[in-house]
């Protein structure tokens, strides 16, 4: 198995930008989670999704970040418009709930974006 | 509010030496606590996952213990290697209506000295 794709890996645009970040989960995971980690505020989860429908977007910072779930393989972080401060690296990590409990999570290699 | 605290931020070893990571937390209602390693560039990997009845847990040489009366976790490593070198990461999982919320520690960077 290739594990959690993430593409771009880096990615540089300017302010105002949007940005598409894209995540393959394993296949036969039910459950995908976008995060986002810089060194102020370490890693913080900004939403999650079970069987393609979004459980919690409490994470997410504001309304210039969405995120989709077209189907079981494929997931969109958009950044509309892009700030400076958003500049982090973005992990996406699928699992597969059973009892919603002790659950492995796989993480993506991550995306760096910066945005100048 | 829940909030999980990691010590030390770094520390430095020599090389066959051992280590011990703490975590504290504050988070209820307990679900899960897990490690993770996280390399330089790379995503976090989970080394181990403890629910509330279980006192420790080990992956190799990582051992993971936890107490949960008194809300503390600790990542033991023993005879550490230069491949050991990253940042250790607790994870404090509770139960929420919208199924389990996570808390991340900020991390404790090793660094493993030949």
């Amino acid at each position: 198995d290739a594990g959690v794709i993430q593409s771009p890996r880096h990615e540089v645009t300017e302010m105002g930008q949007e940005v598409t970040l894209r995540c393959k989960p394993i296949s036969g995971h039910n459950s995908l989670f976008w995060y986002r980690q810089t060194m102020m505020r370490g890693l913080e989860l900004l939403i999650y999704f079970n069987n393609n429908v979004p459980i919690d977007d409490s994470g997410m910072p504001e309304d210039r970040f969405s995120a989709k779930m077209p189907n079981a393989s494929f997931s969109t972080l958009k950044i509309q418009p892009s700030e400076p401060r958003d500049s982090a690296v973005y992990f996406c990590a699928s699992s597969q709930i059973r009892d919603g409990s002790s659950y492995e999570q796989y993480f993506g290699p991550g995306t760096r974006l910066t945005v100048t | 509010k829940n909030q999980v605290e990691q010590s030390p931020q770094s520390l430095i070893i020599l090389e066959g030496k051992n280590c011990t990571l703490q975590c504290n937390y504050t988070v209820s209602p307990f679900s899960n606590l897990r490690w993770y390693k996280q390399d330089t560039g790379r995503g976090p990997v989970s080394l181990t996952i403890m629910t509330f009845s279980e006192n420790t847990k080990s992956n190799g040489r990582y051992t993971a213990t936890l107490d949960a009366d008194t809300k503390q976790s600790s990542l033991h490593i023993t005879a550490s290697q230069l491949s050991d070198s990253a940042s250790y990461i607790c994870v404090v999982s509770a139960w929420g209506a919208a199924g389990n919320k996570l808390t991340f520690g900020g991390g404790t960077r090793v660094l493993v000295k030949p």
